[in-house]
C-alpha cells in the first residue's frame, strides 16, 4: 500500500542550529502535506499545510520564518527547523494526500531533542 | 471543522469488544468522520471513516448515529496490541485536513 516516509527518524542537534526532516510519498503523488507536531503526552497538533508549488499556509501561533516549509514536487517537501531551541524538541509528523483519492497517509515520525 | 469529544480513557478485556464513543454534534453535511489510532512514538495508523452509513473493514466497524451527532468505533476482539490512543476525527470532505482532539486511551488487557 501507500507509504509515506521520513527522515531521519531522530534526530539531536546543538541549540543554534537549523534541522531539516524530509516527507517523501513513497508510490503516489502528493499534492497536499501536512506537518504536525506532538509533545509527550500530548495530542498532534497541526502546524501547516504544504501544498506542492506554493506558499504553505500556517496554523494560527506557528512562526512561519522559524519552520521552513518547502513542498517543490508532488513526492516531497521538507520541515526546516531554524535555529533550533530546546523547546522546539519535539515528535514531527507529516502526511500525505493522495491525489487521485484523497486518503491520508502518516509518516512514522522524526524525533528532534535540541540540547 | 466540527470538534469532536472523546472520553480520556476506556479499558477493556482481551478477546472482548472494545467500544469507543465519540460525539462530534457540531458536524456538517459535507463532513466525514475518520477514526486514526496511534501507537507509542508512531505516526498516526489510519482505522476506517464513513460519512452516514455504517461501515466495516479488517479492522473495525464504524457505527454513526442517524442524526450523525455522534459514532462509535468497534474493535470486535481486541488484542493487547490494540493498546493506543483512538482519535476521532471530523475531516471537510475527502481533500480536507486532520484537526486531532485529545483522543481515547484505550488499554486491553489480559
Amino acid at each position: 500500500g501507500a507509504v509515506v516516509s521520513q527522515h531521519p527518524s531522530w534526530v539531536i542537534c546543538k541549540s543554534g542550529t537549523s534541522v531539516k526532516i524530509e516527507c517523501r510519498s513513497l508510490d503516489f503523488q502528493a499534492t497536499t502535506m501536512f506537518w504536525y507536531r506532538q509533545f509527550p503526552k500530548q495530542s498532534l497538533m497541526l502546524m501547516a499545510t504544504s501544498n506542492e508549488g506554493s506558499k504553505a499556509t500556517y496554523e494560527q501561533g506557528v512562526e512561519k520564518d522559524k519552520f521552513l516549509i518547502n513542498h517543490a514536487s508532488l513526492t516531497l517537501s521538507t520541515l526546516t527547523v531554524t535555529s533550533a531551541h530546546p523547546e522546539d524538541s519535539s515528535f514531527y509528523i507529516c502526511s500525505a494526500i493522495g491525489r487521485s483519492t484523497g486518503e491520508l497517509f502518516f509518516g512514522e515520525g522524526s524525533r528532534l531533542t535540541v540540547l | 471543522d466540527a470538534k469532536t469529544t472523546q472520553p480520556p480513557s476506556m479499558d477493556c478485556a482481551e478477546g472482548r469488544a472494545a467500544n469507543l464513543p465519540c460525539n462530534h454534534s457540531t458536524i456538517s453535511g459535507n463532513e466525514y468522520v475518520y477514526w486514526y489510532r496511534q501507537i507509542h512514538s508512531q505516526g498516526p495508523q489510519y482505522i476506517i471513516h464513513g460519512l452516514k452509513n455504517n461501515e466495516t473493514n479488517e479492522m473495525a466497524s464504524l457505527i454513526i448515529t442517524e442524526d450523525r451527532k455522534s459514532s462509535t468505533l468497534i474493535l470486535p476482539h481486541a488484542t493487547l496490541r490494540d493498546t493506543a490512543v483512538y482519535y476521532c476525527i471530523v475531516r471537510d470532505g475527502l481533500y480536507g485536513k486532520l484537526t486531532f482532539g485529545q483522543g481515547t486511551i484505550l488499554t486491553v488487557h489480559p
